[in-house]
């Protein structure tokens, strides 16, 4: 079974600055790894995946995170927030078994909320 | 627009009431979840599907049943409200096979509370 952990519940960051979310998972097989957003009062979206490859992903707002086979993580970065950024942002892994039941289901962390002050 | 259909948005219940969430997706996705969301725990699956006919719990399912009769449907049953049941609940579903390249489709939620 697979497990996530989001080290940190909140995050308040000034406008412009960097931000880094951190989130570390636990399984015994090999997974693929995602970040979601939840904007105020809406469902959760896809903003990017580690599925194979290159360990370093982007989305096409300007956050990008890396997979760390080693250390386990796949935090999440930006360079420079604003004030749109603001959300709750959820780290989830899924393991790369078999297409039966029970397998790929999507583990999530508890999630880390993002404020960005002007 | 195609994507997952929740209703009610909102729900008051009574304890002890029984109600149904519903949840639709118009994309011809084989897999289905239903999750809570409740503050500092994430989302926890309750229970899922891999098509029509086919059922499994996720990690937090008492209380709750649900039934896959066809491929669009997957509505989930509070049997007997619970206070401990207030939550935002989220449907999500996906498609196999090329699912790697698309990951979750999540509705909108719906909000419960059970007074």
């Amino acid at each position: 079974a697979q497990s996530v952990t989001q080290l940190d519940s909140q995050v308040p960051v000034f406008e412009e600055a960097p931000v880094e979310l951190r989130c570390n998972y636990s399984s015994s097989v090999s997974v693929y790894l995602f970040w979601y957003v939840q904007y105020p009062n809406q469902g959760l979206q896809l903003l990017l995946k580690y599925l194979s490859g290159s360990t370093l992903v982007e989305s096409i707002n300007g956050f990008e995170a890396e997979f760390n086979k080693s250390q386990t993580s796949f935090h999440l970065r930006k360079p420079s927030v604003h004030i749109s950024d603001t959300a709750e942002y959820f780290c989830a892994v899924s393991d790369r078994g078999p297409k039966i039941q029970g397998a790929q289901k999507l583990v999530f962390g508890q999630g880390t909320r993002l404020t960005i002050n002007p | 627009n195609a994507g997952v259909t929740q209703t009610p948005k909102f729900q008051v219940l009574k304890t002890g009431q029984s109600m149904t969430l519903q949840c639709a997706q118009d994309m011809n996705h084989e897999y289905m979840s239903w999750y809570r969301q409740d503050p500092g725990m994430g989302l926890r699956l309750i229970h899922y599907s891999v098509g029509a006919g086919i059922t499994d719990q996720g990690e937090v399912p008492n209380g709750y049943n649900v039934s896959r009769s066809t491929t669009e449907d997957f509505p989930l049953r509070l049997l007997s409200a619970a206070p401990s049941q207030t939550s935002v609940y989220f449907c999500a579903s996906r498609a196999p096979g090329r699912w790697t390249n698309y990951g979750y489709t999540f509705g909108s939620g719906t909000r419960l509370t059970v007074v």
